[in-house]
């Protein structure tokens, strides 16, 4: 079975400056998606990023950006930047097509001011 | 702006009450999840349907949980009878099936507290 692995319970980061969440999976599937799912305290799941495996190009969103290691079976998230509204739980998640959604536990990031 | 929304937003209730959630996925979409979310366990897959029918619900407990979709807007989730361990935040999401990955939208969440 696929498990999506987020060693990081808990992130700092200064605002201003950039942080990178960690995420690995295992799976012996060749064409799969990542994603990146942010709850704020207001507890609603927002999608952030996605990445599809065939495509060797990483995914950016505005400050928003992904370093997919597929051999490594990695999928970092990097938020640069950061804002205090980025301040919430990040999970990592993958799907294999025909497939449920798994998720990462979580990692809880803080922003300081 | 389509959203997937999700009614009661809070609940609370007595041991042995029945509990029904309700969700009305984006219009257009047909795959629909329900999830729940606690502190231990985190995120759960408790049931999943495509085009009203369901795939995979082994994630909920059999005996008191049951998933339903009576019609393409609206998902309902009962707990009968309810009990203390069943409290969390419980979430609808919907999808177009595999389109963009099988990337699924989030409702609000219901969050159950059982006494």
């Amino acid at each position: 079975a696929q498990t999506v692995t987020q060693s990081q319970p808990e992130m700092s980061v200064q605002e201003a400056e950039t942080v990178t969440l960690s995420c690995t999976y295992d799976t012996s599937e060749s064409d799969y998606y990542l994603f990146w799912y942010k709850q704020p305290p207001s507890r609603q799941m927002i999608l952030v990023i996605r990445q599809e495996a065939y495509k060797q190009q990483n995914a950016t969103e505005n400050r928003f950006s992904v370093n997919f290691q597929k051999a490594a079976k990695s999928f970092s998230l990097k938020i640069s930047d950061s804002q205090l509204g980025d301040a919430a739980m990040y999970f990592c998640a993958y799907r294999s097509p025909y497939n449920d959604m798994r998720f990462g536990a979580g990692t809880r990031l803080t922003v300081k001011p | 702006d389509a959203r997937v929304t999700q009614t009661p937003r809070d609940k609370v209730t007595e041991m042995g009450q029945e509990v029904t959630m309700r969700c009305q996925p984006i219009l257009g979409h047909n795959t629909v999840f329900w999830y729940r979310q606690t502190m231990m366990q985190g995120l759960e897959l408790l049931a999943y349907f495509r085009n009203r029918a369901p795939l995979d619900d082994s994630g909920m407990p059999k005996d008191r949980f049951s998933a339903e979709m009576p019609d393409a807007t609206l998902a309902t989730l009962k707990i009968q009878p309810s009990e203390p361990r069943d409290s969390a935040v419980y979430f609808c999401a919907s999808g177009q099936g595999d389109l963009r990955g099988g990337e699924q939208f989030f409702g609000p969440g219901t969050r159950l507290t059982v006494l």
